[in-house]
């Protein structure tokens, strides 16, 4: 199946701080989600985003699909913002089918004051 | 719209026991998914379904059974719960192509000791 990488797994920033976490995909796709899970375990929606730009705040995503990855921005960053992201794909091959996301493994972020 | 909601929020269960988990959306969406996140991972996907009367196995459904007698519930059966049950269960949904948004509940965590 189709393979999702997520980097780095770990990152400490201080406040103020920007980021930017990486997801790689192994084959094409055609939903890719951004997902943020707060330290009380709800995943909350950041970006759909098979391909393109797209900003909403202080956060923005760039999936660029031919090279197979997509990247978050977070700017300036706030203690509210830590937490796990996980990136997450349908692979384009999927058909008529589950249509099930596959989730990379995450990266833990941490906003210290 | 209340979106996905799940019940219970929290469970602790011996082993052997049995129980279920409730999840109901109120989007009328076709696509139904049960998860498990274990600790430091992403999700894997439990069991699916496409519509009411039509479910199908995930990568991890040993132990689990489901049921979709309507478009809004979908509630997962565990079985003789056993320590390896241990994790937090998520409830999603989808309109019905791979290109929509999946929407996420707010999670069950359930122990089994």
């Amino acid at each position: 199946g189709i393979q999702v990488e997520q980097s780095p797994p770990d990152l400490i920033l201080q406040e103020g701080a920007n980021s930017t976490l990486r997801c790689n995909f192994s084959d094409s796709v055609n939903n890719l989600q951004w997902f943020h899970q707060n330290p009380w375990g709800q995943l909350i929606n950041l970006f759909y985003i098979p391909s393109g730009t797209k900003q909403n705040g202080r956060l923005s995503a760039t999936t660029v699909a031919t090279e197979r990855y997509s990247l978050l921005y977070i700017s300036s960053s706030q203690t509210t913002d830590s937490g796990v992201y996980f990136c997450a794909v349908v692979p384009a091959y999927s058909g008529a089918g589950s249509y099930q996301l596959t989730f990379g493994k995450g990266t833990k972020l941490s906003v210290i004051p | 719209n209340a979106g996905v909601t799940q019940t219970p929020k929290f469970r602790i269960l011996k082993i052997g026991q049995s129980m279920t988990l409730q999840c109901t959306q109120d989007m009328n969406h076709n696509y139904m998914y049960w998860y498990r996140q274990d600790p430091g991972m992403g999700l894997k996907l439990i069991y699916y379904s496409v519509g009411a009367g039509i479910t199908d196995k995930g990568e991890v459904p040993n132990g689990y059974n489901v049921s979709r007698s309507t478009t809004e519930d979908f509630p997962l059966r565990l079985e003789l719960a056993a320590p390896s049950q241990t994790s937090v269960y998520f409830c999603a949904s989808r309109q019905g192509l791979s290109t929509d948004t999946q929407y996420f509940g707010p999670g069950t965590r359930l122990t089994v000791l």
